[in-house]
């Protein structure tokens, strides 16, 4: 199965920054990836597919970028609402497998 | 407005089973590949299995086979999971969410605990 592996575990940044998330897999997945944000108690939320497309309602200072294995996340300005979990998903095999988590927590 | 309603808690013992429903508002169950999804407590999503509409069949993430069983009641638009031989592990909460490669709409959670 593909393992994905995320970093960092924990991000600590302020609001008005600009952080990145890194996603790698343990074999090439194409550009088959999926961003989730999580906020505590609540389920994920679909941020971007395809490595690189908002979902609908998405801020644009989201952005994704990557291929093959290794992929980011970037937040272009943290806002007060961003702080939160942050989950990559492969659907490149039947595996679907998610990342284990980069939490993003307040400075 | 589109939302999965699921059912509530639950605390079981080890070797029981459970199922947990789905219930698609707005829309019809047809127009939904429903999937499962768990979180156990501190970890990451975790893929279980859903309905693969190109095949017409439902999809098991292989961990789970010969203990988890989905179905769908189209005539109340409710998806149902059933996992049998529970043990601690398998502590979390389960997820409904419509996709098959990813998930763009998931219900609230419901949350199982195994202990005896």
């Amino acid at each position: 199965d593909i393992q994905m592996t995320q970093s960092p575990s924990t991000l600590s940044a302020s609001v008005g920054d600009r952080v990145t998330i890194t996603c790698r897999a343990s074999q090439s997945i194409s550009d088959w990836l999926a961003w989730y944000q999580q906020i505590p108690g609540k389920a994920p939320k679909l941020l971007i597919y395809k490595t690189s497309n908002l979902e609908n309602g998405v801020p644009s200072r989201f952005s994704g970028s990557g291929s093959g294995t290794e992929f980011t996340l970037t937040i272009s300005s943290l806002q007060p609402d961003d702080f939160a979990t942050y989950y990559c998903q492969q659907y490149n095999s039947y595996s679907r497998a998610f990342g284990q988590g980069t939490k993003l927590e307040i400075k | 407005q589109v939302q999965l309603v699921q059912s509530g808690a639950e605390v079981k013992k080890p070797g029981a089973s459970v199922k947990v429903s789905c219930k698609v508002s707005g829309y019809t169950l047809s127009e939904f590949s429903i999937h499962w999804v768990r979180q156990a407590p501190g970890k990451g999503p975790e893929w279980m299995g859903g309905f693969d509409p190109e095949q017409g069949k439902r999809i098991y993430a292989q961990k789970f086979q010969g203990r988890l069983t989905m179905t769908e009641d189209t005539s109340t638009d409710t998806a149902y999971m059933e996992l049998t031989s529970l043990r601690s592990d398998d502590t979390a909460v389960y997820y409904c969410a419509n996709g098959f490669w990813y998930f763009d709409i998931w219900g609230r959670g419901t949350l199982v605990t195994v202990s005896s």
